[in-house]
């Protein structure tokens, strides 16, 4: 398994357009997380999910991001419209029921200009 | 509430010296505490975990429940060493609180 992918790695975008990250969590992991990290807060939480369903989306900052999951192979994090201050490394990570261990993707380091 | 603090966001020391990064956290259960790292361009993996007891890569990190700790250290540092370090926290009971927490990380920079 190549573990969990993200895309894309990088992405630049102007202030108010429609960023979409991507992940593809690994095969037969059931519980899938998106996380923010930033030099100030470290790594926060901002959802995840379990057998695609939405559990917890009390991290998620603002109305403007979105996230979906739907199969469990494949999840998005939107953020519609962007701002500057969205700008950070976003995470996505997956694990499966018993196993306490998660396993991070590499990344999307998103700039927001 | 589940709370992890790592007071020190950048820590340097010279190679083969010991170093210890602090993590302290806040949980009214009995939680798991991991140490996660991060090495330059690679993505987050797990270091370890207390309930393993285990030294990986000449780390080891004792729970000290009296002081609400779970500090890693190592006698030795190493040039490889260098990287960001989590401390995160899972708590025991159900819903968000089993989900991992972590502290806002450490910034590790081994000297020649």
């Amino acid at each position: 398994d190549a573990g969990v992918i993200q895309s894309p790695r990088h992405e630049v975008t102007e202030m108010g357009q429609e960023v979409t990250l991507r992940c593809k969590p690994i095969s037969g992991h059931d519980y899938l997380f998106w996380y923010r990290q930033t030099m100030m807060r470290g790594l926060e939480l901002l959802i995840y999910f379990n057998n695609n369903v939405p559990i917890d989306d009390s991290g998620m900052p603002e109305d403007r991001f979105s996230a979906k999951m739907p199969n469990a192979s494949f999840s998005t994090l939107k953020i519609q419209p962007s701002e500057p201050r969205d700008s950070a490394v976003y995470f996505c990570a997956s694990r499966e029921t018993g196993n306490t261990e998660a396993f991070f993707g590499q990344g999307t380091r998103l700039t927001v200009v | 509430a589940q709370r992890v603090t790592q007071p020190e966001k950048l820590l340097s020391v010279f190679k083969g010296a010991p170093v210890e990064l602090k993590c302290n956290y806040s949980y009214s259960g009995s939680p798991e505490l991991f140490w996660y790292v991060q090495y330059s361009r690679q993505r987050l993996q797990l270091l370890l975990r207390h309930i393993s007891r285990e030294s990986i890569k000449g780390f080891t990190a004792d729970l000290n429940k009296g002081e609400t700790s779970f500090h890693l250290k190592k006698p030795f540092a190493q040039e490889e060493d260098s990287a960001m370090y989590y401390c995160a926290l899972r708590g025991g009971s159900s819903g968000s609180a089993r989900q991992l927490t972590f502290g806002s990380g450490t910034q590790l920079t081994v000297l020649p």
